[in-house]
């Protein structure tokens, strides 16, 4: 079965700062890989993804998350957080094939970033 | 072009009632997800639909039946509300031909049961 791990419930990170949210998963085979973003109230919108090919992956909002198939990870990063970047972060980790559609997420993080 | 939208926005129920919600893919999306997400946790996947049938199901109970019609559009319906129901319920779209496409989400219900 699918999994995924987020370490981080919140992190707090000065506006400016550099940031790196971390994610670990569980899977038998070559996953499928996203990172969703929800503001308070609100729906989730895809950052980015990852299917194959190049392990460095740019997404929205100046936003890039890097696969490592040794470690199970798929950590999100961005240089410079803005404080419209505070929000709660969620990895997911997709099967493929006609299983493609059930994602599997983590609890999330919580980011919260100071002025 | 209109992104995935679901309705209502909140409802709030007692137990033991029945409850129906409702959500309308992105256009040309034919796939449609639920899933449920309960305070201060990550989603969980309830059920897809494609082809008017269900084709995959996640570690929800009988109580959860959903239904698609031949617009595409899609029903969640949770009988014998329990307290444990009250969550935001997410329906999400995508097209199955491409399987790399990425589901897009609506901005939930919210479900409260008292």
């Amino acid at each position: 079965a699918q999994s995924v791990t987020q370490p981080d419930i919140h992190i707090t990170v000065s506006e400016g700062a550099s940031l790196e949210l971390r994610c670990n998963y569980s899977y038998g085979a070559t996953p499928y890989l996203f990172w969703y973003v929800q503001s308070p109230g609100q729906g989730l919108q895809l950052l980015l993804k990852y299917f194959s090919g190049d392990t460095l992956v740019q997404g929205i909002k100046g936003f890039e998350a890097e696969f490592k198939r040794s470690q199970s990870s798929f950590n999100l990063r961005k240089p410079s957080v803005h404080w419209s970047d505070a929000a709660e972060y969620f990895c997911a980790v997709g099967a493929g094939g006609t299983s493609y559609g059930k994602l599997t997420f983590g609890q999330g993080t919580i980011l919260t970033v100071h002025p | 072009d209109a992104g995935v939208t679901q309705s209502p926005t909140h409802l709030i129920k007692t137990r033991g009632q029945q409850v129906t919600l409702r959500c309308s893919p992105k256009s040309g999306h034919d796939t449609v997800s639920w899933y449920q997400q309960a305070l201060g946790q990550g989603p969980q996947f309830i059920f897809q639909y494609y082809e008017e049938e269900e084709r995959q199901r996640g570690n929800f109970p009988d109580r959860f039946s959903g239904h698609q019609f031949p617009n595409y559009s899609s029903e969640l319906n949770v009988n014998a509300l329990l307290l444990g129901d009250s969550a935001l319920y997410l329906c999400a779209s995508t097209l199955t031909s491409r399987y790399t496409d990425t589901q897009y989400f609506g901005p939930g219900t919210r479900l409260t049961v008292l």
